[in-house]
């Protein structure tokens, strides 16, 4: 069954710090992992999109990391902001637009 | 400026009654889809279509219906088979990013609830 799997739920960390989301997929064919940042209350919007030949991808203080051994992703995101408070959703692709698979997300708190 | 529209943003409706959520694009993109989100879960596809006068269902299609009689609208009804239609829904589109890898681009979403 295809599935994404995210961790922690929720993350408290303080401005100017450092954190890693994780991500564990189990979609199959697996075409590509992409991370979404989602505000509260509004759409989704895409950070990173990786394909299976890719193991590093950055957008500014974000990089997205893809173990296609393991079946894992992560994202690294450097020097939190507080507008870095939202959740991120990482999304298994199978090739197939109209079949990806949303984790349910990792809420991220960023405090002064 | 480009970009998908949702309206409205807030929607109330009483048990029993359909409703229709608007979407509309101007992307210039075939693809378009609904999906619905819940507290806790990931997104779920409700509904999609590749071209105009063409859509798919998706894992939870019971109780919606759509129509894509134009490229830019997809327009999405819950109807009173819907059995928990309280939730917040997002219509997305897919475009060529590079490389031959598709973006999906969302709107700003319309949280629906149902007394």
């Amino acid at each position: 069954k295809n599935q994404v799997e995210q961790s922690p739920q929720s993350l408290i960390i303080l401005e100017g710090k450092n954190c890693t989301l994780q991500c564990n997929y189990t979609v199959s064919p697996f075409s590509n992992l992409r991370w979404y940042k989602q505000d509260t209350g509004r759409g989704p919007v895409s950070l990173t999109i990786m394909t299976f030949s890719e193991n590093t991808k950055s957008n500014g203080r974000y990089t997205a990391t893809l173990d296609a051994d393991t079946k894992q992703s992560s994202l690294h995101i450097t020097a939190s902001q507080l507008s870095d408070s939202a959740s991120y959703i990482c999304v298994g692709g199978s090739g197939n637009n109209n079949d990806m698979r949303f984790g349910a997300g990792t809420r991220l708190t960023v405090k002064p | 400026d480009g970009g998908i529209t949702q309206s409205p943003k807030y929607l109330f409706r009483k048990e029993g009654q359909n409703v229709t959520l608007s979407c509309e694009q101007n992307l210039n993109h075939d693809a378009m889809y609904w999906y619905r989100q819940d507290p806790g879960q990931g997104l779920r596809l409700i509904y999609y279509s590749q071209i105009v006068n063409d859509f798919q269902k998706g894992d939870i299609a019971e109780g919606y219906s759509v129509s894509r009689e134009k490229k830019e609208s997809f327009p999405l009804t819950v109807t009173s088979a819907q059995k928990n239609p309280t939730a917040f829904y997002l219509c997305a589109s897919t475009g060529i990013r590079g490389r031959g890898s598709y973006e999906q681009y969302f709107g700003p979403g319309t949280r629906l609830t149902v007394t």
